[in-house]
């Protein structure tokens, strides 16, 4: 139990291109689903809180017009990159919390996704 | 406010050998603890929690993880490494009780030597 999907695994545009990222938990319900940005051989980096049916909760320096969280379903969120650009390259990493099991702050993780701006 | 530092960016270990990874954690208030673990170009799986249980807590993979308040640590352990525990290894913190913001170290790279 306790899946969490993230579709594509990986992902090449060209610059100013727009991606989006699904994040899907397939067998528990999520309120709560947080998008990770990690470089290489270094920790996650929160970027933003994501709770079902309100708006994005965004880390400071993170841009919320260039990175587009919608979380419409207990089950999906999705991170847009807007007008991408080769800065943007990263991991990208989501994780949800169970509504049954959010007490505990557990985290289930996706498999990321891998982007690379031309 | 909350933080976690690992000791040691990279821990290499031989087959067999006793696997130590570890965390010290920074919370003003009690905290819950975790270990991640990272293979590459996969998301983080965890490994084990602490949250105010028992203060040795025992998690998939043979590993086990004890939480000493008094020296502020969660240290990783497992007896006998194998080749297949290579990976990135994080330790995390949050504030206990629901619904709080988790805080990742820097992660801790072990390699396995046959």
């Amino acid at each position: 139990g306790a899946v969490v999907s993230q579709h594509p695994s990986w992902v090449i545009c060209k610059s100013g291109t727009s991606v989006k990222i699904e994040c899907r938990s397939l067998d528990f319900q999520a309120t709560t689903m947080f998008w990770y940005r990690q470089f290489p051989k270094q920790s996650l980096m929160l970027m933003a809180t994501s709770n079902e049916g309100s708006k994005a909760t965004y880390e400071q320096g993170v841009e919320k017009d260039k990175f587009l969280i919608n979380h419409a379903s207990l089950t999906l969120s999705t991170l847009t990159v807007t007008s991408a650009h080769p800065e943007d390259s990263s991991f990208y990493i989501c994780s949800a919390r169970d509504r049954e099991r959010g007490n505990h702050n557990e985290q289930f993780f996706g498999p990321g996704t891998r982007l690379t701006v031309l | 406010a909350q933080s976690v530092t690992q000791l040691g960016s990279h821990v290499s270990v031989s087959e067999g050998a006793l696997v130590l990874l570890r965390c010290n954690y920074s919370s003003s208030v009690p905290p819950y603890l975790f270990w991640y673990v990272q293979y590459p170009n996969q998301g983080l799986q965890l490994l084990l929690k602490y949250t105010s249980a028992a203060t040795l807590v025992k998690g998939i993979n043979g590993f086990e993880a004890e939480f000493k308040k008094s020296e502020t640590s969660f240290h990783l352990t497992k007896p006998s490494a194998h080749m297949s525990d290579a990976a990135e290894y994080f330790c995390a913190v949050s504030a206990s009780g629901g619904y709080q913001k988790v805080t990742f170290g820097t992660g801790t790279k072990l390699q396995v030597i046959p």
